[in-house]
């Protein structure tokens, strides 16, 4: 079993829709989760983190964690051309830190 | 203050010679991690490094792949008698001191050529 889970994508929406970001995770005693975002030939930039169960929002972005079902997730609102990447699941415990596959979504105008 | 700062951003080697990569991780910063890319694929942990010590090693290759993180200077990571399959970005990233804030920052990476 993988550590952390992600649907590979591709994942399309429309511009001005919601995407909707999905990752699992195998370690129960998982501390902190993150989003990162990565363009085609660049680095990994982090997004958004969240330690606690329940919704952390910051801009268009939401981050939602259930720590009983082991599920983190991402929404986008109002989703951009810009937006089209590949977003990275982090899982992290004892500051040592795993990574999904990547979900690669693509924002068509 | 400056990112984690990695060098060279391009290397070309040819099959059997080594590749020597470096990362200096942001100020203040003693935690660095290293992780491989491959094309299309996600990153994949290789080693986490504080200074002079290997903390978890887990992802290395068993061989030819070593790490270093020492009191003074950069991260290295070698990889000796380079093969194609060795062909990669490889990430550096680090973190500051603490469990709960083990938020990552990322290098711009090093994208290994192997010819």
């Amino acid at each position: 079993q993988k550590e952390v889970e992600q649907n590979s994508g591709p994942l399309s929406v429309p511009e001005g829709a919601i995407a909707s970001l999905n990752c699992t995770y195998s370690d129960r005693g998982s501390q902190s989760f993150f989003w990162y975002r990565q363009y085609s030939g660049k680095s990994p930039e982090l997004i958004m983190f969240i330690y606690s169960n329940g919704d952390k929002e910051d801009g268009r972005f939401t981050a939602q964690l259930n720590k009983a079902s082991q599920y983190v997730s991402l929404l986008i609102r109002d989703s951009q051309p810009s937006d089209s990447a590949t977003y990275l699941c982090a899982v992290s415990q004892n500051n040592d830190m795993r990574f999904g596959a990547g979900t690669r979504l693509t924002v068509k105008p | 203050n400056a990112g984690v700062m990695q060098n060279p951003r391009h290397l070309v080697r040819r099959r059997g010679q080594e590749a020597r990569l470096r990362c200096s991780p942001m100020k203040g910063h003693s935690h660095v991690y290293w992780y491989r890319q491959l094309p299309e694929e996600g990153l994949k942990f290789m080693v986490y490094l504080q200074k002079e010590n290997i903390i978890d090693e887990s992802g290395m290759p068993k061989e030819r792949f070593s790490a270093e993180f020492p009191k003074e200077g950069p991260s290295i990571l070698r990889i000796q008698q380079v093969v194609r399959g060795d062909s990669a970005a490889y990430f550096c990233a680090s973190s500051p001191p603490g469990f709960r804030e083990n938020i990552q920052y990322f290098g711009a990476g090093t994208r290994l050529s192997v010819l």
